[in-house]
């Protein structure tokens, strides 16, 4: 089945930095990759996806990038803003609908 | 549309008790997922349903976790007996599932906190 590997596990930044969380996967034949926001004490929301048949996804001030060929996808968040601290989850497919998540990246953006 | 709901949102129960969750997934969707998040395992996957069907139910842990789904507005998960390392929080999540190599977004609902003394 699919494997997912995440990293940070934390990060640092100072409110208007750049943040870069980058996820690993296993299964050259995934073809969906979502990033899901959790702040603290509610429920992870999805943020951006995207789909294997492009290379990149922007919305604002977040992008996802994707390297089929490495296996890899990244989420930036540009301008980073104290709202913007949450545990940041990624995914892939593995199997009907049903997702494997990475293990999450705790950013934290100080004023 | 009030989103997926679940509930109760705490549980404090003994250890030995049975506890049952709660969720009524969003009208229209077709899927339904129970997750388990604690903070050494992360968000894992116990159980699905498609359909009102469980497809794949090789995350529930042992034979003390069991999960239904009734009809296609309801599910339950129970755990009979509970065990202090049940304590976590439980998301149940729903989607419009449409084929299988096409991925659509993951509703979650608000979790349920449970602890078992």
């Amino acid at each position: 089945g699919e494997n997912v590997e995440q990293h940070p596990s934390t990060l640092s930044v100072q409110e208007g930095d750049s943040a870069v969380i980058k996820c690993t996967y296993s299964d050259s034949a995934s073809n969906y990759f979502p990033w899901y926001k959790q702040e603290l004490g509610k429920r992870p929301q999805l943020i951006i996806d995207i789909r294997s048949n492009v290379g990149e996804k922007k919305d604002q001030r977040i992008a996802v990038t994707l390297n089929k060929t490495a296996k890899h996808f990244s989420l930036h968040i540009t301008e980073t803003q104290p709202e913007d601290s949450a545990v940041y989850f990624c995914a892939a497919p593995t199997g009907f609908q049903k997702l494997v998540f990475g293990t999450g990246t705790r950013l934290l953006v100080s004023p | 549309d009030a989103g997926v709901i679940q509930s109760p949102r705490h549980e404090v129960t003994e250890m030995g008790q049975e506890v049952t969750l709660r969720c009524k997934p969003i009208s229209g969707h077709n899927s339904l997922f129970w997750y388990r998040q604690t903070m050494m395992r992360g968000l894992e996957l116990l159980i699905y349903f498609n359909n009102n069907v469980p497809i794949d139910d090789s995350g529930m842990p042992e034979d003390r976790f069991s999960a239904k789904m009734p009809n296609a507005s309801f599910s339950t998960l129970k755990i009979q007996p509970s065990e202090p390392r049940d304590s976590a929080v439980y998301f149940c999540a729903s989607t419009r599932g449409t084929s299988g190599s096409s991925y659509n977004e993951q509703f979650f609902g608000p979790g349920t906190r449970l602890t078992v003394l």
